[in-house]
């Protein structure tokens, strides 16, 4: 089965840091663009982040770059987000999402979501 | 960047109704527009993408329709399943812009 399992949500300190990880199966993960998305509570969707299928290429929306680093392991069929510097209103959801070119850049497979929370 | 707005941000419709909901982009996104179905505490789920091709396994009263700037999503005969809230969203460049979201509610 295709599908996509985020960790490593949890509640940080502003200021603090985590790392959240995506990891595939069911697909061959190497090909595939992928993306972070994340949902504040009661909020809608917000793309935050995307890598190409090597690795090479990243870009993010402004109100977390230079703060948030994404990356993947191919070998490990598992996609990262590294969080720094972390503020109250990156408080979301985080859903990791496939890219796929055939589908005209359709994100066609989602994970379930991991929430974080940035309070004191 | 592009900015995505849907119209409207809420509606009441009742079972086998037909439901439209429109999306216009701030600039011509040719026909890189997909369609998102979301239930609460639920992943987004691929609707429609490149305009009005419908996803593997989404029922057929799902359509899509539109070109350029001015997009829309129908529900032919909406069924129970279909409450939920439907985004929109961009891939013709990045950063990838969604919609505010469209809540589909029981009347």
């Amino acid at each position: 089965e295709v599908q996509l399992a985020e960790s490593g949500g949890g509640l940080v300190q502003p200021g603090g840091s985590l790392r959240l990880s995506c990891a595939a199966s069911g697909f061959t993960f190497s090909s595939y663009w992928m993306h972070w998305v994340r949902q504040a509570p009661g909020k809608g969707l917000v793309w935050v982040s995307r890598i190409n299928s090597d690795g090479s290429s990243t870009s993010y929306a402004d109100s977390v770059k230079g703060r948030f680093t994404i990356s993947r392991d191919n070998a490990k069929n598992t996609l990262y987000l590294q969080m720094n510097s972390l503020r109250a209103d990156d408080t979301a959801v985080y859903f990791c999402a496939r890219d796929t070119v055939t589908l005209s850049d359709a994100f066609d497979i989602w994970g379930q979501g991991t929430m974080v929370t940035v309070s004191s | 960047d592009i900015q995505m707005t849907q119209s409207p941000s809420s509606l009441s419709a009742s079972i086998g109704d037909r439901v439209t909901i429109t999306c216009r982009a701030s600039q011509s996104i040719r026909s890189f527009l997909n369609w998102y179905q979301q239930k609460p505490g639920k992943a987004p789920k691929l609707l429609i993408y490149a305009v009005s091709s419908l996803q593997s396994g989404v029922p057929s009263r799902f359509s899509g329709s539109g070109s350029g700037t001015d997009f829309t999503l129908t529900i032919s005969s909406l069924q129970p399943e279909d409450f939920a809230t439907y985004y929109c969203k961009q891939s013709y460049n990045t950063p990838r812009t969604f919609g505010q979201g469209t809540k589909v509610e029981i009347k």
